[in-house]
């Protein structure tokens, strides 16, 4: 599985579009990226997966680079809920397989 | 909610013991993940199970071990259990069958060994 490189940490205003990067230079083919959240030691929360379109969902949306060596998760309107540990994730992710969980990064969205 | 459920929510126990944790995946699913995750280690893969066959090894220590029941329920037993052990353990489940296979995750059991 690729490596990835997330920020540590960031900021983010309440109400205002939280976007927390992420790069993966060695991703390959056919793998997917993936993001999940963890809020304060709750299990890890799906958010949004995709391989190189744009996608989008009723929680985030995923901007891939056309060369996809790098990503951007898009909280739209960010709420102190959202503050959370982020992790972005590259996987095959056909049939079962492991994730493998960086450090990720603290969003803390702040009023 | 998940729909993923694990029990118990809090173990506290002592070094040498042996506990069990229970994972029940979401309906439908049929392959079960266990992590585990430590202050110093971050999220680790366990074990991954799919219909009750054992399909992926990560770093399980020789101490513990999982199984996958016919009701696709899954427990993980730690036995010997030493202070390094305190951890979260997160179950998550998937489908299994098809492509682009999302894990879900539990609420987790927090392990405490003193």
């Amino acid at each position: 599985d690729a490596k990835t490189t997330q920020p540590t940490s960031m900021d983010c205003a309440e109400g205002r579009a939280a976007n927390l990067p992420c790069n993966h230079s060695t991703i390959s083919g056919n793998e997917y990226v993936y993001w999940y959240r963890q809020i304060h030691s709750q299990g890890p929360q799906y958010i949004i997966h995709g391989l190189k379109n744009n996608e989008t969902n009723e929680m985030a949306s995923l901007i891939i680079t056309e060369d996809r060596k790098s990503s951007t998760l898009i909280l739209p309107h960010a709420t102190l809920r959202d503050t959370a540990v982020y992790y972005c994730i590259v996987s095959f992710m056909e049939y079962g397989n492991k994730l493998v969980f960086g450090a990720g990064t603290i969003l803390r969205v702040k009023s | 909610d998940s729909g993923v459920t694990q029990t118990p929510k809090h173990l506290i126990t002592a070094t040498g013991q042996r506990v069990t944790l229970r994972c029940s995946p979401r309906s439908g699913d049929l392959s079960v993940y266990w992590y585990q995750q430590s202050l110093d280690q971050g999220l680790q893969f366990l074990i991954q199970y799919y219909n009750g066959e054992e399909r992926a090894k990560g770093n399980i220590l020789e101490r513990f071990s999982a199984q996958q029941f016919p009701d696709l329920h899954s427990e993980l037993n730690l036995s010997s259990l030493e202070l390094g052990d305190s951890a979260l353990y997160f179950c998550a489940s998937s489908v299994g069958t098809v492509r682009l296979d999302t894990q879900y995750f539990g609420p987790g059991t927090r392990l405490t060994v003193l």
